[in-house]
């Protein structure tokens, strides 16, 4: 079946510094892809997506390019804020064969950015 | 922007009681879902519901578990029987078509003691 793999945190960089989650994927077929993030006591928002290979997606300065050849999908970020600060989750949308567009998520990255 | 709002936002119950959890979508929504998150672990897909009835569920989603909309807004996730595995954030998803973005609550979390 689908699943999405993503890196282990939790991971603490300070501020300004460049930030690298590393995403892959198993799935049949052509999924999107999309990173949503959550911060502290709120629910999951939608970072940005790409629905087909070689899309970037980006939103509030982070990237990530869907990547077929290698099954990727790693967000980056040049220079982080304090207020970057949440929880990180990579998914994929199977959407075919009947799948109904149900996302599969990793198991979230904890990204902490110190002043 | 619109919420997808989401009550209690922390549930403890016993062992084998019932619980139900309660979502509020977006009000011009028409796709519903449950998602859960035990600690440490992936999110995971429940259920999807569309058009009054269940479209999609997963293993997970036996008999213990039902959704119901019973007014047009509100979108219950009711679990039978509690097990101690059942502790977990759960989370509501709402969006208007299938290609449209998906919005999440803030998740109620459930300790089942």
């Amino acid at each position: 079946g689908d699943s999405v793999t993503q890196m282990e945190g939790p991971v603490t960089l300070s501020e300004e510094a460049f930030l690298t989650i590393n995403c892959t994927y198993t799935a049949t077929g052509y999924p999107s892809l999309f990173w949503y993030v959550q911060y502290p006591g709120e629910g999951l928002q939608l970072l940005l997506k790409a629905t087909k290979a070689d899309d970037k997606g980006s939103n509030k300065g982070f990237e990530a390019t869907y990547r077929k050849e290698t099954t990727s999908f790693h967000l980056e970020k040049g220079s982080v804020q304090v207020s970057d600060s949440a929880v990180y989750f990579c998914a994929l949308s199977a959407n075919s064969g009947g799948s109904n567009y149900k996302l599969t998520f990793g198991k979230g990255t904890l990204l902490t950015v110190n002043p | 922007e619109p919420e997808v709002t989401q009550t209690p936002s922390h549930q403890v119950t016993q062992m084998g009681q019932e619980v139900i959890l309660r979502c509020v979508p977006i009000s011009n929504h028409l796709y519903f879902y449950w998602y859960r998150q035990i600690l440490g672990q992936k999110v995971e897909f429940l259920v999807s519901f569309y058009n009054n009835e269940i479209s999609e569920k997963s293993e997970i989603f036996d008999d213990q578990f039902s959704v119901e909309r019973p007014d047009g807004s509100n979108f219950t996730l009711k679990i039978r029987s509690t097990k101690l595995e059942d502790s977990a954030m759960y989370f509501c998803a709402s969006r208007r078509g299938l290609n449209e973005k998906l919005f999440f609550g803030s998740g109620t979390q459930l300790s089942v003691l």
